[in-house]
């Protein structure tokens, strides 16, 4: 089975700019969990999409939204970049029979100028 | 207090040695817990996944749970110099209101070097 692959890979923005992250999960995953992860946070959970439905989210601003289709994918949007949001955005899928075992993507690394 | 403590590192071993990571967790409900392996610039890898208290093995790894310490741990037998990386314990939290959905809460990670 293919793994999680998140595209673009690397990307650099300025601040006021908007990106989209796209991911797609291992075939047969339902459930994409996104996270944030910096050298000064650590990794940290921004949302969770089962089935098209947001079903948790972390404590992040509002700037900071997803989504999730019909075939599983989802994407992650960040509005108004600001300098503080360049990090490694890791998305995870994990199976409805296995929902707590997560299996992460190689990661986009944004750099906000 | 953080939701998920691991021993300070970095941790410098020989190779062929035991070595030994430590994460606490705060939360007494949590049923889930795991070991990832991040290398330098790549996404984390799981390792091992454990459930219940004791010991559990998988090659040179054993994870070890405690709950009623609400303590995990990872050793590592007869360390390689490719097992130099970063290992980050994460935790499933209890199902409260739907807040642990697709949520892991990681440890800052632990530094490990082997050294030949």
């Amino acid at each position: 089975k293919a793994g999680v692959t998140q595209t673009p890979r690397y990307l650099i923005k300025t601040r006021g700019q908007q990106v989209t992250l796209s991911c797609s999960p291992i075939s047969g995953h339902r459930s994409v969990s996104w996270y944030q992860q910096t050298p000064g946070q650590g990794l940290q959970f921004l949302f969770e999409y089962f089935s098209e439905t947001q079903r948790n989210k972390g404590n992040f601003p509002g700037r900071f939204s997803g989504r999730q289709f019909s075939n599983s994918r989802s994407e992650m949007n960040v509005s108004t970049l600001e300098l503080g949001d360049s990090a490694l955005y890791l998305c995870a899928s994990s199976s409805i029979d296995r929902e707590e075992t997560q299996y992460f993507g190689p990661g986009t690394r944004l750099l906000v100028l | 207090q953080k939701e998920v403590e691991q021993n300070s590192g970095p941790l410098s071993v020989p190779e062929g040695a035991i070595a030994s990571l430590n994460c606490t967790y705060s939360d007494r409900g949590s049923q889930s817990f795991f070991w990832y392996r991040q290398y330098s610039g790549k996404s984390p890898e799981l390792i091992m996944s454990i459930y219940s208290n004791g010991d559990k093995e998988d090659g040179r790894f054993t994870a070890q749970l405690n709950k009623a310490s609400q303590y995990v741990s990872l050793l590592i037998r007869d360390s390689q110099p490719s097992d130099s990386a970063t290992y980050l314990c994460a935790v499933k939290g209890s199902w409260a209101g739907g807040t642990s959905y697709g949520k892991l809460t990681f440890g800052q990670g632990t530094i490990l070097t082997v050294h030949p």
